[in-house]
């Protein structure tokens, strides 16, 4: 079982450049969603999606871009990547309904620099 | 609002021993709560939760957890720790009937079993 895959693993940008982070999901989950670690901040939220075509803000979506075209695949969007983006992202997924009942899956994250 | 608090960055025990890693929350509804273990390296795994019912909610790996409402906490322990057990915990409270986008992280609780 894949469960969710994150890639790239790590990456390294330059002030401005653009890049997107992948996420996959092999389980029909209709929950996605994009959280960014950071030390001493535990995970904080990004976007986060409830079903194809329905994206909503977490607690820090300025610079970020999402969209869900598919069930499958939640790709995350920097389109001007700044030194305060340098962080670990994780992408997690669960089911939409009965929430309580469905812990969450997460990738192993990608390692974003930005110099 | 929602909130949730892990007054230890870190927690030191030795292999053998009990330990306790600490989580109060505030949550406006009845809550519900989850931990989280973070190995190096890796996304969060799932370790247990507590919906209703019985106070004392067993997990993985031999954890478990205590709700109490009265002073709205929910304290992971495990009656004797294992070098294996060093890792990161998070504690997560939501709402019933929240959507799992209300679902919110603790800072973190860094755990080191020393043999």
């Amino acid at each position: 079982n894949a469960g969710v895959t994150q890639t790239p693993k790590f990456q390294v940008l330059k002030t401005g450049q653009s890049m997107t982070l992948q996420c996959a999901q092999d389980m029909n989950h209709e929950y996605m969603s994009w959280y960014r670690q950071d030390p001493g901040m535990g995970l904080r939220l990004i976007h986060y999606s409830v079903g194809a075509g329905i994206t909503d803000q977490g607690e820090v979506p300025n610079g970020y871009n999402v969209s869900r075209s598919t069930t499958e695949d939640f790709p995350l969007r920097l389109l001007s990547a700044a030194p305060s983006q340098t962080s670990v992202y994780f992408c997690a997924s669960g089911l939409s309904s009965g929430t309580e009942n469905s812990p969450l899956h997460f990738g192993n994250g990608t390692r974003l620099t930005v110099t | 609002a929602q909130s949730v608090a892990q007054p230890e960055d870190q927690v030191n025990v030795a292999e053998g021993n009990p330990l306790t890693v600490k989580c109060t929350y505030s949550v406006s509804g009845n809550p519900y709560l989850f931990w989280y273990v973070q190995y190096p390296n890796r996304g969060l795994q799932f370790l247990l939760k507590y919906i209703t019912g019985d106070n004392l909610v067993k997990g993985s790996y031999g954890f478990e957890a205590e709700f109490n409402k009265s002073q709205t906490s929910f304290h992971l322990k495990k009656p004797s720790a294992l070098v294996s057990d060093s890792a990161l915990y998070f504690c997560a409270p939501g709402v019933h009937g929240g959507s799992q986008g209300n679902l919110i992280f603790g800072k973190g609780t860094k755990l080191s079993v020393k043999p």
